[in-house]
């Protein structure tokens, strides 16, 4: 059963570059026909979509955010990584990684246990 | 861009039934999905593909899709459902829309 597991700083400074990994565990990363994406919630608000990632390195990126986005994937480690630019205090949230079965099932499922990251100096 | 709208709270006794809508326009021409998530937890997807419901998912969860509104149902309502509940669509414009995801309370 595939398991996913966020890891990465959990304090950010303003104006720095956000880093998160996703490590996919059970199974291949490259395997079926599955994107894989970033999900993120404010404390006490909605989900937001951040993007997601084919193995082959395809990406498609939340308009609102595609500008401060970079996802990319390491195939080799059964990984894949999220990179948000400019942070202000309004990208502090939780974020989760999950499979994404986009476009035929374009549902997320599972999804790992989520990470808090806070922008503050 | 396109918006899903579903009612900030909904609340129920134990071993009632719960509907928690979701509105969209044409909501009914798309594929919806709902996530439950408990207090400090991740997402857990309950209903795909509008009333499919993944392995695990008690058959007491139910989904229904038509016109502008899509209704994720509960029966026989237990203490462990409470929790926030999402519903989510792929819009060929939009990509990946949440709703804002409605608060159930069990009395």
């Amino acid at each position: 059963q595939v398991q996913l597991q966020e890891s990465g700083p959990g304090l950010v400074k303003p104006s720095q570059t956000l880093s998160l990994t996703c490590t996919v565990s059970g199974g291949s990363i490259s395997s079926g026909s599955y994107y894989w994406s970033w999900i993120r919630q404010p404390a006490g608000k909605g989900l937001e979509w951040i993007g997601r990632i084919y193995t082959s390195g395809s990406t498609n990126y939340n308009p609102s955010l595609k500008s401060r986005v970079t996802i990319s994937v390491d195939t080799s480690k059964n990984q894949f990584s999220l990179k948000l630019s400019s942070v202000t205090a309004a990208d502090t949230a939780v974020y989760y990684c999950a499979r994404d079965g986009f476009p035929a099932e374009n549902w997320f499922d599972p999804w790992g246990q989520g990470t808090l990251v806070t922008v503050s100096s | 861009s396109y918006v899903l709208t579903q009612p900030p709270s909904v609340s129920v006794a134990p071993g009632k039934t719960a509907r928690i809508t979701c509105g969209g326009n044409n909501i009914g021409s798309k594929s919806v999905h709902w996530y439950q998530q408990k207090p400090g937890q991740a997402p857990v997807l309950v209903i795909y593909y509008d009333s499919d419901r993944p392995s695990g998912i008690p058959e007491r969860f139910s989904g229904s899709n038509s016109g502008n509104t899509a209704t994720l149902t509960i029966s026989r309502v237990e203490a462990g459902d409470e929790a926030d509940y999402y519903c989510q669509v792929w819009d060929s414009s939009s990509d990946v829309v949440f709703g804002g995801g409605t608060k159930l309370t069990v009395l």
